[in-house]
């Protein structure tokens, strides 16, 4: 089945600091990537589609220049925390669609815990 | 703007029983609704997914109903087994974008030996 990778899987940072997530689709090409946040004890929030080879379309509230999102590929997509502080400590997972999937068919990455000291 | 809303926010039963956990949301006009399953600090995994023509689907001892009309899914688990606990998250994906889903805030299930 499609796989979607994501890495790393845990990342400890410093405050001010910037961290890059990849999320890879390793036996499909994907044209479009979400972004996904998820605080404690919450849902995940929608942040941000990533288009391969054009800017990525965020979510309301989100900061693109904070949360930088580069797809130079069919099969992967990065996703940058820029400059972090202690409240962009969460879980980032991202999700692709195999082409010809009916319906959903998005496959989830495993997701990164991302903690800002 | 579609909500989806999941009851109850925590379950804990006894192996063995059946149990139902809700999912509800405030807009019928869906393009599918799925169900996951997400383990502590890990990603999620596809239970069953139900297209907005559908009333239902199985899987093992998993069943979703749909009621696009209510705006109303179940999920049904039957002979509920300690490797079951878990947060289970149901999902939208709207009609009017096909790309978005909207999430429900999960129910976290814990089964007691």
């Amino acid at each position: 089945g499609a796989v979607v990778s994501q890495h790393p899987s845990r990342v400890i940072c410093k405050s001010g600091t910037s961290v890059k997530i990849e999320c890879r689709s390793l036996d499909f090409q994907a044209t479009t990537m979400f972004w996904y946040r998820q605080f404690p004890k919450q849902s995940l929030m929608l942040m941000a589609t990533s288009n391969e080879g054009s800017k990525a379309t965020y979510e309301q509230g989100v900061e693109k220049d904070k949360f930088l999102i580069n797809h130079a590929s069919l099969t992967l997509s990065t996703l940058t925390v820029t400059s972090a502080h202690p409240e962009d400590s969460s879980f980032y997972i991202c999700s692709a669609r195999p082409p010809g999937q009916g319906g959903f068919g998005y496959t989830f990455g495993s997701g990164t815990r991302l903690t800002v000291v | 703007k579609q909500e989806v809303t999941q009851i109850p926010a925590a379950l804990s039963v006894p192996e063995g029983e059946n149990l139902v956990l809700n999912c509800s949301f405030t807009d019928s006009a869906i393009y599918n609704l799925q169900w996951f399953r997400q383990d502590p600090g890990k990603g999620l995994t596809s239970l069953l997914l139900i297209q907005s023509s559908q009333r239902e689907q199985t899987s093992g001892r998993l069943n979703a109903s749909l009621d696009k009309s209510s705006g109303r899914s179940t999920l049904y688990i039957a002979a509920s087994q300690p490797g079951d606990s878990a947060t289970y998250l149901c999902a939208v994906q709207l009609q009017s974008s096909a790309s978005k889903i909207i999430f429900g805030s999960g129910t976290r299930l814990s089964i007691r030996p």
